[in-house]
């Protein structure tokens, strides 16, 4: 069967660095999404991979290793309202999407 | 601003009703998309529609059904409401280039609670 893990709550602290992995296990690989959802709003883009590597985007970067079936987000600088669920997503070989059950991200002052 | 509208953020109905969840985008986009979000688990797609009317099942169709009459509204139609569709229901739409390669928009959600 396919499956995305990813842990289901992560504790840091303001102005610390986090990071939430993914793992995943999918017939086929097009790319891995990475999506954040505050609590009773609509899940938001964040980033996209398809190629091994780190993507950097101001404060967050996703990283990916295909050969690892492996990913993670990492948040610098953490503020307040990055207090959030974190989504990852696969989409398989047949372009469908695979969600993990989210990880929900509870900063600290 | 791109938006995705969901007509009903809280919903109640009973055992046995007929629910209606509409949902319209302003993006022009042609994939729509409609999931339930349940606790612990991932995001489960029910229909999506790349076009109008076009519909393809999802991951979990029964009980449901969809209508997309117009490009811009995509409507969720549970026929005989149970309790085991007591739910957060997210509309998505992307554009065509995108399919599900692309970045969803999702609505805020409509949660359903079902008696």
């Amino acid at each position: 069967g396919q499956n995305i893990d990813q842990p289901t709550e992560m504790t840091a602290t303001e102005g610390a660095i986090v990071q939430i992995n993914c793992t995943y296990q999918t017939s086929g690989f097009n790319g891995l999404f990475w999506y954040q959802q505050h609590a009773g709003e609509a899940p938001t883009f964040l980033s996209y991979n398809v190629l091994d590597g780190l993507e950097e985007k101001g404060r967050f970067s996703s990283f990916l290793s295909r050969s690892k079936g492996y990913s993670y987000l990492l948040l610098k600088e953490l503020q307040m309202k990055d207090s959030a669920s974190y989504l990852c997503a696969v989409l398989d070989s047949n372009y469908q999407l695979i969600w993990g059950a989210g990880t929900k991200l509870i900063i600290k002052p | 601003d791109v938006k995705v509208t969901q007509s009903s953020r809280y919903l109640v109905k009973r055992t046995g009703e007929k629910v209606f969840l509409e949902c319209v985008q302003d993006m022009d986009h042609e994939n729509m998309f409609w999931y339930r979000q349940d606790p612990g688990l991932g995001l489960r797609l029910i229909y999506f529609s790349y076009d109008v009317k076009m519909k393809e099942k999802g991951d979990i169709p029964e009980g449901y059904s969809v209508s997309r009459e117009k490009k811009e509204r995509f409507s969720l139609i549970l026929e005989s409401a149970s309790t085991n569709q007591t739910s957060m229901y997210l509309c998505a739409s992307s554009s065509l280039a995108g399919g599900h390669t692309g970045e969803l928009f999702f609505g805020e959600g409509s949660r359903l609670t079902v008696l």
